[in-house]
């Protein structure tokens, strides 16, 4: 079947750094997404992974290994702002997303 | 502000009727994509139109159905509403046919009593 599973809830502190994992288990592979989503908001594109290895773009990183079916979302210093629900998804021969990351971020 | 616009922003409606819920794409793009996102099952892709013609269908019920018109605007049909339909409904669009970058729309809240 087809299966993205990530934590449902994390905490980190401001200013710190944070990864939050990802395993899929598809069919077929053709890419892999994370998305922010603020409560109540529209997601928003924050990378896109289709080779193996680290994509970096600024505060925010994003890895992929194929072969063990993860990735992980990696932000360094936290900012307040960055307290949202982050969500995987796996491009197949359709997007499917996983249930989501609620990231709690403490003073 | 993504560039993509739904209407309605809100929707209440009874058990049993039909609603339409429109898309309109970032200018340019030609992928509209609708997801349904309720609290117990998160993000469902439903459907996806390139140019006029139904891509990739996922999770979508029968009683729901989409079309994409020449002018690449999108509506989502729902009925025979049920509650457990109730759920913010997004519509996202991208440039390729691939799922490339996509942009959200604001969403439509969809209350079923």
């Amino acid at each position: 079947g087809q299966n993205i599973d990530q934590p449902t809830e994390m905490t980190a502190t401001e200013g710190a750094i944070v990864q939050i994992n990802c395993t899929y288990q598809t069919s077929g592979f053709n890419g892999l997404f994370w998305y922010q989503q603020h409560a109540g908001e529209a997601p928003t594109f924050l990378s896109y992974n289709v080779l193996d290895g680290l994509e970096e773009k600024g505060r925010f990183s994003s890895f992929l290994s194929r072969s063990k079916g993860y990735s992980y979302l990696l932000l360094k210093e936290l900012q307040m702002k960055d307290s949202a629900s982050y969500l995987c998804a796996v491009w197949d021969d359709k997007i499917i997303f996983g249930k989501g990351t609620r990231l709690h971020i403490l003073p | 502000d993504s560039g993509v616009t739904q209407t309605p922003k809100h929707l209440i409606t009874a058990t049993g009727q039909r609603v339409t819920l429109r898309c309109s794409p970032r200018s340019g793009d030609l992928s509209v994509y609708w997801y349904q996102q309720s609290l117990d099952q998160g993000l469902q892709f439903l459907i996806q139109y390139y140019n006029g013609e139904e891509r990739a269908k996922g999770n979508i019920l029968e009683r729901f159905s989409a079309q994409q018109f020449p002018d690449l605007h999108s509506e989502l049909n729902l009925s025979s509403l049920e509650l457990g339909d109730s759920a913010l409904y997004f519509c996202a669009s991208s440039a390729g046919e691939g799922y490339n970058e996509q942009f959200f729309g604001p969403g439509t809240r969809l209350t079923v009593l």
